[in-house]
């Protein structure tokens, strides 16, 4: 079945980029007609999208992080990654990587991953 | 954006209990509204999709109902595996949110 794996680096200095990657595994392929999004809850809060990716390449980025997130896909390693500029406290969270369609798009969900932005 | 606005935002509840949780949408939204469940350290996970349809493999005690702006989700006959933090998510316009939650503790 289906699986979502984030990795990336759990500690990021403020002002600095936040770089994640999914990888998508077990008879899914990234080039498959879903759209692989971003998800992320800071502590004790709730849930914000960040963006998605559809398989053909094209993204659409929440408009209140879109001036500094980059989301891209790379069909050889059927991974997608996330790229999150100039980070604060603010951005510490749980991240999650999902794979989804328009009606439900968060079918699938990757275990998370703890990022803290500290110095 | 659409601003999605759950009642209550937490909730005690006892092991049989029948539990409402209502999820109120900014504009219409058709049916365009899902239901997530999630447990503490965990992902959140899909219960009902297009307001009352039931995800594969959910258990049927989970109910959904609603269309336009307001909606429902219903548990019936509340089991311990049922306390969690549930999320109202609408997928009508992006960008998609959620409504800020609702604990069901006991």
């Amino acid at each position: 079945q289906v699986q979502l794996q984030e990795s990336g680096p759990g500690l990021v200095k403020p002002s600095q980029t936040l770089s994640l990657t999914c990888t998508v595994s077990g008879g899914s392929t990234i080039s498959d007609n879903y759209y692989w999004s971003w998800v992320r809850q800071p502590p004790g809060k709730g849930l914000e999208w960040i963006g998605y990716i559809y398989y053909t390449g094209s993204t659409y980025y929440n408009p209140s992080l879109r001036s500094r997130i980059i989301i891209s896909l790379d069909t050889s390693k059927t991974q997608f990654s996330l790229n999150l500029s100039s980070v604060t406290a603010a951005d510490t969270a749980v991240y999650y990587c999902t794979k989804g369609t328009t009606t439900i798009p968060f079918d699938l969900w990757g275990h998370g991953t703890l990022v803290t932005v500290s110095s | 954006d659409i601003q999605m606005t759950q009642s209550p935002s937490s909730l005690s509840a006892s092991v049989g209990d029948r539990v409402t949780i209502t999820c109120r949408a900014s504009q219409s939204i058709s049916s365009y509204l899902n239901w997530y469940q999630q447990k503490p350290g965990k992902a959140p996970k899909v219960l009902i999709y297009t307001a009352s349809r039931l995800q594969s493999g959910v258990s049927p005690r989970f109910i959904g109902s609603g269309s336009g702006t307001d909606f429902t989700l219903t548990i019936i006959g509340l089991q311990p595996e049922d306390f969690a933090t549930y999320y109202c998510q609408q997928s009508y316009i992006t960008p998609w949110t959620f409504g800020q939650g609702t604990t069901v503790e006991i």
